[in-house]
């Protein structure tokens, strides 16, 4: 079983639209949760970071942490052509275990 | 206010030589966390340090790649006797603290190829 497990797409959807890209986690006790947006061939760049239960906003950008279902989401309104990248969940561990997990990452597409 | 710096952007070596990443934290930020993403694939940890200390090496090959944050100056990764295998971008990190939510930033990392 991977640690941080993504759906890698593409997942496209209409400009305007809602996309909504999710992510699974093994280790219970992970602690922090962030969402990188990846253009190709360029460096990961941090979208949010979340470590509570519940939701978290953003401008257009809403994280959400469900820790009893190890389950944690990225929600983008009003999508636009440039919001069209790889979307990359990672987690840190508990205590001093202060590396990032990453999934493979889901590719999205937003169509005009 | 600079972000994370790495150079070179770019490096090409030949098999057997050395290759050596520079990366500077942002200001302020004295935990140092370095990466690789090989062609298609995920984001990996390397390495973890804070100055003059290796914290986290868990993520090393163990043979022919190391790492150090000196007092001054910025961390490098050192990578000897390249292989094509380690054709790859390499992404160095920083954060300013380790308890939560730990935000790390990433450089704009070094693409190396081997020939």
């Amino acid at each position: 079983q991977k640690e941080v497990e993504q759906n890698s797409g593409p997942l496209s959807v209409p400009e305007g639209a809602i996309a909504s890209l999710n992510c699974t986690y093994s280790d219970r006790g992970s602690q922090s949760f962030f969402w990188y947006r990846q253009y190709s061939g360029k460096s990961p760049e941090l979208i949010m970071s979340i470590y509570s239960n519940g939701d978290k906003e953003d401008g257009r950008f809403t994280a959400q942490l469900n820790k009893a279902s190890q389950y944690v989401s990225l929600l983008i309104r009003d999508s636009q052509p440039s919001d069209s990248a790889t979307y990359l969940c990672a987690v840190t561990g508990d205590g001093t275990a202060s590396k990032l997990t990453f999934g493979t990452g889901t590719r999205l597409q937003v169509t005009l | 206010n600079a972000g994370v710096m790495q150079n070179p952007r770019h490096l090409v070596r030949r098999r057997g030589q050395e290759a050596r990443l520079r990366c500077s934290p942002m200001k302020g930020h004295s935990h140092v966390y370095w990466y690789r993403q090989l062609p298609e694939e995920g984001l990996k940890f390397m390495v973890y340090l804070q100055k003059e200390n290796i914290i986290d090496e868990s993520g090393m090959p163990k043979e022919r790649f190391s790492a150090e944050f000196p007092k001054e100056g910025p961390s490098i990764l050192r990578i000897q006797q390249v292989v094509r295998g380690d054709s790859a971008a390499y992404f160095c990190a920083s954060s300013l603290r380790t308890t939560p939510p730990n935000e790390q930033y990433f450089g704009p990392g070094t693409r190396l190829t081997v020939t």
